[in-house]
């Protein structure tokens, strides 16, 4: 599994847009980049997820640039509500493999 | 949408006492898992389960940790002597297998905080 690097922190202001980096330089041919979004008390949940170059969900996008050794997670026009911590987690999806998470981003948002 | 359903949310036992916290996965899932959170920390893989067998399981995952699906539609993480280190939020999540082209991901339940005295 690869080995994830991301921000321990990350400060924003109600409607900017959050771009959160996240590092995988020993991601595998087979590996998908997920994204995990988890309040306080909670349990993780599903953001989003790629392979390669750009996905889009109703809730965020995922830039993958060709080399894959990295990868953004934006957030388009944040609220307070999105005050969580966001996770990177690079693996192969097939055969339901484990997931393992870093740190994480924290995430705070300010009115 | 669909959603993992955990039970109970907040258990307190004494040290030494065994319990069990259920889990119900999504009707249509295969996998099935048990993660914890000690507060403050990261959330760390327990054991995956799949065709009525676990299928993984970590360093954190001994004996005194058992997983069963008793009736095809729960699932349950029995801790038989908890510690005080055993204190925790408990997530259950479930995933199905799917096309690599085809985006999916892992449901957590809500948790269940553990407070072992």
């Amino acid at each position: 599994l690869a080995k994830t690097t991301q921000p321990i922190s990350m400060d924003s202001y109600e409607g900017q847009e959050v771009n959160i980096t996240c590092s995988h330089n020993n991601i595998a041919t087979n590996d998908y980049i997920t994204w995990y979004q988890q309040f306080p008390s909670q349990g993780p949940r599903f953001i989003i997820q790629g392979y390669k170059t750009k996905v889009t969900n109703e809730v965020a996008s995922l830039f993958i640039p060709a080399d894959r050794k990295s990868s953004t997670l934006s957030l388009p026009r944040v609220s307070l509500s999105d005050t969580a911590v966001y996770y990177c987690l690079v693996g192969d999806i097939m055969g339901g493999g484990k997931l393992i998470f870093g740190q994480g981003t924290e995430l705070s948002v300010k009115p | 949408e669909p959603e993992v359903t955990q039970t109970p949310s907040h258990q307190v036992t004494q040290m030494g006492q065994e319990v069990i916290l259920r889990c119900v996965p999504i009707s249509n899932h295969l996998y099935f898992y048990w993660y914890r959170q000690i507060l403050g920390q990261k959330v760390e893989f327990l054991v995956s389960f799949y065709n009525n067998e676990i299928s993984e399981k970590s360093e954190i995952f001994d004996d005194q940790f058992s997983v069963e699906r008793p009736d095809g539609s729960n699932f349950t993480l029995k801790i038989r002597s908890t510690k005080l280190e055993d204190s925790a939020m408990y997530f259950c999540a479930s995933s199905v297998l799917k096309d690599r082209d085809k985006n999916y991901g892992y449901t957590f339940g809500s948790g269940t905080r553990l407070t072992v005295v």
